[in-house]
């Protein structure tokens, strides 16, 4: 299973914008590339995928590298509801199906 | 209101005793999963099912059992096999189709002593 690589922590500033990065130098071509988030206590909470291009949804943007051995999660306003644990994760789809390897995260403290 | 549930949200168990974990999903999703996660650490998978009546081993089923006789439940069994079973137990299932969204459940908090 390709592996990725995060910041044990990072810390932020509530309004302002946060960059996570992400390592993954031995993704394949077939491997997406998940985040997800955990509250304390909570089950993870998808966040965003993508391949290749950057995507935006409602919640964060991901921006990809070309050669694809990195990405970062964009976060353009950190509230304090955004502290949380993040997984970048990438998904293998094996034979017998879909499966997400989980690494420790990034811990996102975000401060008023 | 769609979702996963999880029961009970903490559990107690005694050494040697086996324990099963109730998973359920009204959400008509394919696939199902159980993942443990221990304090500070990112979620391991145990076992995980496409379709009823099968299932795979994830990467840490030794002591563990499932089962998948319903779309709609994935229950997991913690044997006495299962050498440190004291962990925070996540569900999650998943739409073959579009395959990108695990939904998880709130999580059994389960510690045997």
């Amino acid at each position: 299973d390709a592996k990725t690589t995060q910041p044990n922590s990072m810390e932020s500033n509530e309004e302002e914008p946060v960059h996570l990065p992400c390592n993954h130098s031995t993704i394949s071509g077939t491997d997406y590339i998940h985040w997800y988030r955990q509250l304390p206590s909570q089950g993870p909470e998808y966040v965003i995928h993508g391949l290749t291009s950057n995507v935006n949804n409602r919640m964060a943007s991901l921006a990809i590298a070309e050669d694809r051995k990195s990405s970062t999660l964009i976060l353009h306003r950190a509230t304090l509801r955004d502290a949380a644990v993040y997984y970048c994760i990438l998904r293998d789809v094996g034979e017998y199906g879909n499966k997400l390897v989980f690494g420790a995260g990034t811990i996102l403290r975000v401060k008023s | 209101d769609g979702g996963i549930t999880q029961s009970p949200k903490y559990l107690f168990r005694k050494e040697g005793q086996n324990v099963t974990l109730s998973c359920e999903q009204n959400l008509n999703h394919d696939a199902m999963y159980w993942y443990r996660q221990d304090p500070g650490q990112g979620l391991r998978l145990i076992y995980y099912s496409q379709i009823v009546n099968d299932f795979q081993k994830g990467d840490i089923a030794e002591g563990y059992s499932v089962s998948r006789e319903k779309k709609e439940s994935f229950p997991l069994t913690v044997t006495s096999a299962q050498k440190n079973p004291t962990a925070f137990y996540l569900c999650a299932s998943l739409i073959l189709a579009e395959a990108y969204e695990q939904y998880f459940g709130p999580g059994t908090r389960l510690t045997v002593t």
